[in-house]
Parts: structure tokens; sequence; C-alpha cells
């Protein structure tokens, strides 16, 4: 079953706008993570947030995490049209050997030159 | 590190015919997924292992779908028969424990 779920569904904006993604979930997680793909393509990993964090940067990525609303939002900022792609946020609340990745629907997000 | 490698990269085949879709992992990774992604139902994790050992197969569709790991380096996903509804795009991922997880290019499988 899909735990996290992104939205919105898709978003369009233009090269150089912000871009905000949100991922909502509903069990306890051990950590969250957001990975990109691009079409036809596997997803590649951008940013791991452990369940003890609240924000995370890397590059023109920051990531929050909210535990209490259960929910996790991605920002892109100054984005460019290498940016276009489909974002999804996965979710980990194994225990022990028990790990699996839970994976929303998806974010498609389209940078307009 | 050549990443996952996944074979083949595209693969066409008749209804009813047996389909064998292989994966090597990442070396030192002791988990592997099989996912399978369609335009109707995303991302949908079939099947996954820890040191070779499958843990859940809950996602597997049907008995037509079978999955083995008979080392830490190489990883197939059978599927026999193989009907229209199996089309779809299969990735195999690896990963460290608990941490992110590496994809491969996936295997996109038309069934006509």
């Amino acid at each position: 079953s899909q735990q996290g779920e992104e939205d919105p569904q898709a978003l369009s904006i233009q090269e150089g706008e912000n871009a905000t993604m949100n991922c909502s979930y509903k069990t306890s997680i051990n950590n969250l993570q957001w990975y990109r793909q691009n079409s036809g393509r596997g997803l590649v990993h951008l940013i791991l947030i452990r369940s003890n964090e609240r924000e995370k940067h890397s590059g023109r990525l920051r990531v929050t995490l909210d535990t209490s609303k259960k929910s996790s939002s991605l920002l892109i900022t100054a984005s460019r049209a290498a940016d276009t792609a489909s974002y999804f946020c996965a979710t980990d609340a194994g225990m022990d050997s028990n790990y699996q990745l839970i994976w929303g629907a998806g974010t498609k997000l389209i940078i307009k030159p | 590190d050549a990443g996952v490698i996944q074979s083949p990269r595209h693969e066409v085949t008749e209804m009813g015919q047996e389909v064998t879709l292989r994966c090597k992992p990442i070396s030192g990774h002791d988990y592997l997924f099989w996912y399978r992604q369609t335009m109707m139902r995303g991302l949908e994790l079939l099947i996954y292992f820890n040191n070779n050992v499958p843990i859940d197969d809950s996602g597997m569709p049907e008995d037509r779908f079978s999955a083995k790991m008979p080392n830490a380096s190489f990883s197939t996903l059978k599927i026999q028969p193989s009907e229209p509804r199996d089309s779809a795009v299969y990735f195999c991922a690896s990963s460290e424990g608990p941490r992110r997880a590496f994809f491969g290019q996936g295997t996109r499988l038309t069934v006509v």
C-alpha cells in the first residue's frame, strides 16, 4: 500500500522560481527519503532525513520534516529546466530487518524555460 | 562502481511466453528490491530480499511471478506465462541497510 502521498500531483513553474512539493504519511517512520525520476530512467536518491531531524539541505534542495503532522516538504530553489522530472517521497517505517521503502505516487514537476 | 545493472533494457514478448528479468546489485549491498511501475498504479514493490533471503513477497501479483536470488550478486524476476497486463517498467534496486536505495535503469516489458 502507498503510505506517502505527494501533493501536488503536478506542478508547472517558470525557470528561476522555487518549487515546493509536499509528502504526507500515516505511520511512525525511521527516515523519509526524496527521489527524482527523469522520464524513462530509474529513480535517483536526492536526500534522506531522519525522524529526529527537522530540516536538511543539499545544494538547492531543502527538506523539512514535521513528525507531529506526519509530513515533509521538498523545496527546490532557483529551478532549472534540468529539474523537470517526477519527485517521489519514500518512508522507511520498518523494524529490524523488515526494511522497505513505502512510496508515494509522485509529483510531476515541469520547469518552463 | 557500475551501479545496479539490469538486463535486458527492453523486452517485447508474446502473451503466454516466459520472461526473465535480471539484476546485478551493487557489491556489498544486503537488500535487493524488485519494483514495477505503470501509469495506472505508480511504483509498486513486488518483493525484496535481505542477504539473499526473500523477506516480503506480498506485492507479487500472482503465482505467475517468481523471484530468486541465488547469490549476493544476482537476482531474477520471472513471469510465466506472461500476459499483456504485465506490461510495465520493472526496476531493481539495492541498498546497504535502511538507507538510500540505488535503482537500475529498468526493464521496459511489453507483452503483446
